[in-house]
Protein backbone atom coordinates (compact mmCIF):
# COMPACT_ATOMS: atom_id res chain seq x y z
CA UNK A 1 0.00 0.00 0.00
CA UNK A 2 0.65 3.73 0.31
CA UNK A 3 1.26 6.07 2.64
CA UNK A 4 1.72 9.99 2.96
CA UNK A 5 1.79 11.66 5.81
CA UNK A 6 2.30 15.77 7.16
CA UNK A 7 1.73 17.37 9.94
CA UNK A 8 -2.00 18.35 10.17
CA UNK A 9 -1.88 21.82 10.83
CA UNK A 10 1.07 24.92 11.07
CA UNK A 11 1.58 28.05 12.47
CA UNK A 12 4.14 30.56 11.15
CA UNK A 13 4.88 34.17 11.56
CA UNK A 14 5.18 36.57 8.62
CA UNK A 15 8.70 37.49 7.52
CA UNK A 16 9.88 34.16 8.77
CA UNK A 17 10.78 30.84 6.91
CA UNK A 18 8.51 27.46 7.56
CA UNK A 19 9.68 23.96 6.28
CA UNK A 20 6.88 21.20 5.92
CA UNK A 21 7.62 17.97 5.90
CA UNK A 22 5.99 14.69 4.12
CA UNK A 23 7.18 11.13 4.72
CA UNK A 24 5.99 8.35 2.17
CA UNK A 25 6.03 5.30 1.97
CA UNK A 26 5.50 3.66 -1.56
CA UNK A 27 6.73 1.12 -4.12
CA UNK A 28 7.33 2.39 -8.03
CA UNK A 29 8.19 5.76 -6.41
CA UNK A 30 7.97 7.85 -9.74
CA UNK A 31 8.13 11.95 -8.41
CA UNK A 32 6.76 13.69 -5.68
CA UNK A 33 4.78 16.98 -5.62
CA UNK A 34 3.58 19.67 -3.94
CA UNK A 35 0.21 21.65 -4.55
CA UNK A 36 -1.28 25.01 -2.83
CA UNK A 37 -4.63 25.10 -2.13
CA UNK A 38 -6.59 28.26 -0.59
CA UNK A 39 -9.79 27.50 1.04
CA UNK A 40 -12.57 27.25 -1.57
CA UNK A 41 -9.89 27.14 -4.63
CA UNK A 42 -8.31 24.74 -6.99
CA UNK A 43 -4.86 23.45 -6.05
CA UNK A 44 -2.20 25.10 -7.63
CA UNK A 45 1.20 23.12 -8.63
CA UNK A 46 3.93 25.01 -6.71
CA UNK A 47 6.57 21.90 -7.28
CA UNK A 48 7.77 18.97 -8.62
CA UNK A 49 10.96 16.45 -7.39
CA UNK A 50 12.09 13.07 -8.98
CA UNK A 51 15.92 13.19 -8.43
CA UNK A 52 17.35 13.31 -4.63
CA UNK A 53 18.46 17.10 -3.95
CA UNK A 54 16.47 20.43 -3.55
CA UNK A 55 14.77 22.69 -5.81
CA UNK A 56 14.63 26.12 -5.55
CA UNK A 57 11.85 28.16 -7.25
CA UNK A 58 11.53 31.80 -5.62
CA UNK A 59 10.36 32.07 -2.44
CA UNK A 60 9.79 27.99 -2.56
CA UNK A 61 11.98 25.39 -2.15
CA UNK A 62 11.44 21.66 -2.22
CA UNK A 63 13.84 18.76 -1.25
CA UNK A 64 13.71 15.29 -1.97
CA UNK A 65 15.81 12.06 -0.28
CA UNK A 66 13.88 8.77 -1.99
CA UNK A 67 16.43 6.56 0.01
CA UNK A 68 14.18 8.21 3.07
CA UNK A 69 11.04 8.82 1.46
CA UNK A 70 11.14 12.34 3.12
CA UNK A 71 10.33 16.05 1.21
CA UNK A 72 10.11 19.12 2.59
CA UNK A 73 8.64 22.08 1.36
CA UNK A 74 10.33 25.60 2.27
CA UNK A 75 8.98 28.87 2.32
CA UNK A 76 10.60 31.81 2.59
CA UNK A 77 9.79 35.55 3.95
CA UNK A 78 6.48 33.83 4.60
CA UNK A 79 3.36 36.87 3.53
CA UNK A 80 0.03 36.53 4.71
CA UNK A 81 -1.09 35.02 1.51
CA UNK A 82 0.64 32.02 2.20
CA UNK A 83 -2.00 31.01 4.40
CA UNK A 84 -3.18 27.85 3.00
CA UNK A 85 -3.08 23.71 2.68
CA UNK A 86 -0.34 22.93 1.18
CA UNK A 87 -0.21 19.33 -0.34
CA UNK A 88 2.10 16.64 -0.95
CA UNK A 89 1.15 13.74 -3.29
CA UNK A 90 3.26 10.91 -4.99
CA UNK A 91 3.07 9.45 -8.12
CA UNK A 92 4.33 5.79 -8.80
CA UNK A 93 4.78 3.38 -11.77
CA UNK A 94 2.89 1.20 -13.03
CA UNK A 95 0.13 0.45 -15.55
CA UNK A 96 -1.21 3.36 -17.88
CA UNK A 97 -1.88 5.34 -14.94
CA UNK A 98 -0.54 8.79 -13.66
CA UNK A 99 -2.89 9.38 -10.71
CA UNK A 100 -1.44 11.41 -7.62
CA UNK A 101 -2.00 9.68 -4.24
CA UNK A 102 -2.34 12.54 -1.93
CA UNK A 103 -1.49 13.55 2.10
CA UNK A 104 -4.11 14.72 3.80
CA UNK A 105 -2.14 18.26 3.73
CA UNK A 106 -0.73 20.44 6.12
CA UNK A 107 -2.45 23.72 7.15
CA UNK A 108 -0.42 26.94 7.44
CA UNK A 109 -1.64 29.90 9.29
CA UNK A 110 1.00 32.84 8.79
CA UNK A 111 0.28 35.14 11.75
CA UNK A 112 1.51 39.14 11.49
CA UNK B 1 -10.76 28.54 -21.78
CA UNK B 2 -7.32 29.30 -19.56
CA UNK B 3 -7.80 26.74 -17.29
CA UNK B 4 -9.83 23.67 -16.03
CA UNK B 5 -13.21 24.69 -15.76
CA UNK B 6 -16.20 22.80 -13.62
CA UNK B 7 -19.80 23.05 -13.40
CA UNK B 8 -21.52 23.62 -11.32
CA UNK B 9 -19.73 25.01 -8.56
CA UNK B 10 -22.26 23.87 -6.06
CA UNK B 11 -25.08 21.27 -5.89
CA UNK B 12 -27.12 20.52 -3.57
CA UNK B 13 -29.42 17.23 -3.71
CA UNK B 14 -31.58 14.89 -2.11
CA UNK B 15 -30.90 11.87 -1.12
CA UNK B 16 -31.28 8.68 -3.67
CA UNK B 17 -31.28 11.33 -6.26
CA UNK B 18 -28.49 11.00 -9.49
CA UNK B 19 -25.94 14.37 -10.20
CA UNK B 20 -23.55 14.92 -12.99
CA UNK B 21 -20.81 17.00 -12.72
CA UNK B 22 -18.75 18.06 -15.80
CA UNK B 23 -15.10 19.19 -15.75
CA UNK B 24 -13.54 21.27 -19.31
CA UNK B 25 -9.63 20.25 -19.47
CA UNK B 26 -7.36 22.25 -20.35
CA UNK B 27 -7.29 22.32 -24.76
CA UNK B 28 -4.67 20.15 -25.53
CA UNK B 29 -4.34 18.61 -22.44
CA UNK B 30 -4.98 14.37 -23.13
CA UNK B 31 -5.07 13.50 -19.76
CA UNK B 32 -8.03 14.29 -17.26
CA UNK B 33 -8.40 13.01 -13.70
CA UNK B 34 -11.33 13.02 -11.25
CA UNK B 35 -10.57 13.21 -7.21
CA UNK B 36 -12.78 13.63 -4.48
CA UNK B 37 -12.06 15.50 -1.38
CA UNK B 38 -14.17 15.06 1.51
CA UNK B 39 -13.65 18.03 4.28
CA UNK B 40 -10.57 17.76 6.10
CA UNK B 41 -9.11 14.80 4.18
CA UNK B 42 -6.77 14.67 0.82
CA UNK B 43 -7.18 14.32 -2.17
CA UNK B 44 -8.99 10.90 -3.13
CA UNK B 45 -8.28 9.17 -6.86
CA UNK B 46 -11.21 8.33 -8.73
CA UNK B 47 -10.67 7.72 -12.30
CA UNK B 48 -8.44 8.72 -14.96
CA UNK B 49 -8.98 9.16 -18.67
CA UNK B 50 -5.67 9.26 -21.15
CA UNK B 51 -6.50 9.98 -25.00
CA UNK B 52 -8.33 6.82 -26.51
CA UNK B 53 -6.61 3.99 -23.96
CA UNK B 54 -9.47 2.36 -21.57
CA UNK B 55 -9.71 4.38 -18.81
CA UNK B 56 -8.75 3.96 -15.23
CA UNK B 57 -11.44 3.30 -13.18
CA UNK B 58 -9.70 1.74 -9.70
CA UNK B 59 -10.72 4.65 -7.75
CA UNK B 60 -14.62 4.50 -8.05
CA UNK B 61 -15.78 4.03 -4.71
CA UNK B 62 -18.92 1.83 -5.88
CA UNK B 63 -20.88 0.94 -8.88
CA UNK B 64 -23.39 4.41 -8.44
CA UNK B 65 -20.15 6.23 -9.61
CA UNK B 66 -19.07 6.45 -13.71
CA UNK B 67 -17.31 8.67 -15.92
CA UNK B 68 -17.25 9.52 -19.76
CA UNK B 69 -15.41 11.12 -21.18
CA UNK B 70 -15.24 12.43 -25.43
CA UNK B 71 -12.29 12.42 -27.08
CA UNK B 72 -9.96 14.88 -25.57
CA UNK B 73 -12.29 17.11 -24.27
CA UNK B 74 -15.60 17.56 -21.87
CA UNK B 75 -15.72 14.63 -19.00
CA UNK B 76 -18.74 14.09 -16.93
CA UNK B 77 -18.74 12.27 -13.56
CA UNK B 78 -21.81 11.03 -12.46
CA UNK B 79 -23.25 9.81 -8.81
CA UNK B 80 -26.65 7.55 -9.02
CA UNK B 81 -29.06 6.92 -5.70
CA UNK B 82 -26.95 9.43 -3.99
CA UNK B 83 -25.74 9.05 -0.24
CA UNK B 84 -25.09 11.20 2.07
CA UNK B 85 -21.52 9.87 2.15
CA UNK B 86 -21.27 11.35 -1.38
CA UNK B 87 -21.20 14.76 0.12
CA UNK B 88 -17.37 16.49 -0.81
CA UNK B 89 -15.97 18.25 -3.23
CA UNK B 90 -15.58 16.54 -6.14
CA UNK B 91 -12.29 17.61 -8.25
CA UNK B 92 -11.16 17.51 -12.26
CA UNK B 93 -7.36 17.45 -13.23
CA UNK B 94 -5.64 17.64 -16.40
CA UNK B 95 -2.20 17.13 -18.18
CA UNK B 96 0.02 16.76 -20.81
CA UNK B 97 1.01 13.14 -21.82
CA UNK B 98 4.72 14.03 -21.00
CA UNK B 99 7.70 14.87 -18.49
CA UNK B 100 6.71 15.88 -15.33
CA UNK B 101 2.83 15.07 -16.44
CA UNK B 102 1.75 18.74 -13.89
CA UNK B 103 -2.37 18.28 -13.43
CA UNK B 104 -3.89 21.03 -13.61
CA UNK B 105 -6.79 21.14 -11.13
CA UNK B 106 -10.38 23.11 -11.53
CA UNK B 107 -11.55 24.79 -8.55
CA UNK B 108 -14.24 21.27 -8.16
CA UNK B 109 -17.89 21.25 -7.63
CA UNK B 110 -19.00 21.12 -3.71
CA UNK B 111 -22.06 18.25 -3.60
CA UNK B 112 -23.95 18.52 -0.80
CA UNK B 113 -26.79 15.73 -0.31
CA UNK B 114 -29.33 16.33 2.32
Amino acid sequence: GQNIDQPTEMTATEGAIVQINCTYQTSGFNGLFWYQQHAGEAPTFLSYNVLDGLEEKGRFSSFLSRSKGYSYLLLKELQMKDSASYLCAVRRYGGATNKLIFGTGTLLAVQP
Amino acid sequence: GAGVSQSPSNKVTEKGKDVELRCDPISGHTALYWYRQRLGQGLEFLIYFQGNSAPDKSGLPSDRFSAERTGESVSTLTIQRTQQEDSAVYLCASSLQREKNIQYFGAGTRLSVL
